[in-house]
């Protein structure tokens, strides 16, 4: 089962250039953590957010959480070539598996 | 942080054998973990949640028979696909669950495993 949506379904941009992705659930959640995956590689834990906060930050990341909207951002702001990546949403259903959203293929050129 | 071993890293066998993979919590206990499969360009859907000394939970649309989960010790859950299919052929992530974090925030991944079919 899936329970996030993620979008962009992928998105380009150059080195410096801000990228934003959203992502939407469909019930009532605990938490939300985004992920990133390099290609055919595991995953990298970037940040979580809980029901009760509306924002997070941590270095160059930047996310916010609208749980009237069911909906959650993950900004990346001066971003690198090393950011190409997949992002996933992820929410924890039932308070113990995550479910993953369908993600967002970011590519940064330099 | 808390480290999930998981192995083989890939994994080439040939139609209609079976192939074990070994998810392990190296520095914490993990009473629940789960198994994730991801075929290219798509998402990781969850596959079966397995608790340490009971039957997996597995998700709806996975043959339990064909996958089958191990939970044998606080440290160590298997995942084994029996007589493998090109079909089969996907990433396979573990991820695990500390027992002393809150539910759903202290969850760990395991590296992967790609399993090709021939």
């Amino acid at each position: 089962s899936q329970q996030g949506e993620e979008d962009p379904q992928a998105l380009s941009i150059q080195e410096g250039e801000n990228a934003t992705m959203n992502c939407s659930y469909k019930t009532s959640i605990n938490n939300l953590q985004w992920y990133r995956q390099n290609s055919g590689r595991g995953l990298v834990h970037l940040i979580l957010i809980r029901s009760n906060e509306r924002e997070k930050h941590s270095g160059r990341l930047r996310v916010t959480l609208d749980t009237s909207k069911k909906s959650s951002s993950l900004l990346i702001t001066a971003s690198r070539a090393a950011d190409t990546a997949s992002y996933f949403c992820a929410t924890d259903e039932a308070g113990t598996a995550l479910i993953f959203g369908k993600g967002t293929t970011l590519s940064v050129s330099s | 942080g808390a480290v999930v071993s998981q192995h083989p890293s890939w994994v080439i066998c040939k139609s209609g054998t079976s192939v074990k993979i070994e998810c392990r919590s190296l520095d914490f206990q993990a009473t629940t973990m789960f198994w994730y499969r991801q075929f290219p360009k798509q998402s990781l859907m969850l596959m079966a949640t397995s608790n340490e000394g009971s039957k997996a939970t597995y998700e709806q649309g996975v043959e339990k028979d064909k996958f089958l989960i191990n939970h044998a010790s606080l440290t160590l859950s298997t995942l084994t696909v029996t007589s493998a299919h090109p079909e089969d052929s996907s990433f396979y992530i573990c991820s695990a669950s500390d027992v002393l974090g809150p539910r759903g925030e202290k969850l760990f991944f395991g590296s992967g495993t790609q399993l090709s079919v021939l």
